[in-house]
């Protein structure tokens, strides 16, 4: 049972590159998220699913655009990388959305703009 | 605005008790999370609260007053592997999660 998977890992980008970060979860689970996680700051959501072929904003959209085309993947994208962009990406996922609302975390994307 | 207030570091001895405070000011309240995160990995649930009182799991313990908008993480006969950040993180009234920015506990021999 893999959990949350989170591909890649590590990336380094320069100003301007577009990529993909990818997190799959084999738990069917209707909820997932991404999220970053900079230094003395709490972890910070970007964007959100409540289901498949669903996404919602959360705290800091903006130069982030998602899918959700099958329930079990959630991509982020960056169309055009910042040096502000630079970060942790954790992707979550839960079966629900309200009351004890356990989060399964990935291992984490670091990603560096040049 | 929403906030959550955590020490940014404790540190502590091997074999020893140690408490985490939490403090916030959400919009609302439906619960409040304690996930632990090693470094370098991911945050990992540790407990949930959404009525006062003690909730006690093997050595860790979660305490909440909602009226006085406290929460605390008690870790006993504290462990080397014990070292990792504790993130406390409240859901409030629409259902997101308000997180705070992690307490580093460091364990000495």
């Amino acid at each position: 049972n893999a959990g949350v998977t989170q591909t890649p890992k590590f990336r380094v980008l320069k100003t301007g590159q577009s990529m993909t970060l990818l997190c799959a979860q084999d738990m069917n689970h209707e909820y997932m998220y991404w999220y970053r996680q900079d230094p003395g700051m709490g972890l910070r959501l970007i964007h959100y699913s409540v289901g498949e072929g669903t996404t919602a904003k959360g705290e800091v959209p903006d130069g982030y655009n998602v899918s959700r085309l099958k329930k079990q993947n959630f991509l982020l994208g960056l169309e055009s990388a910042a040096p502000s962009q630079t970060s942790v990406y954790f992707c979550a996922s839960s079966l629900k959305g309200s009351g004890a609302n356990v989060l399964t975390f990935g291992a984490g994307s670091r990603l560096t703009v040049l | 605005g929403q906030n959550i207030d955590q020490p940014t570091e404790m540190t502590a001895t091997e074999g020893a008790i140690v408490q985490i405070n939490c403090t916030y000011q959400t919009s609302g309240f439906n619960g409040l999370f304690w996930y632990q995160q090693h470094a370098g990995e991911a945050p990992t649930f540790l407990s949930y609260n959404v009525l006062d009182g003690l909730e006690e799991k093997g050595r860790f313990s979660s305490f909440l007053s909602r009226s006085k908008g406290y929460s605390y993480l008690l870790l006993k006969e504290l462990q080397m592997k014990d070292s990792a950040s504790y993130l406390c993180a409240v859901l409030d009234s629409n259902y997101q999660l308000i997180w705070g920015a992690g307490t580093k506990l460091i364990i000495k021999p």
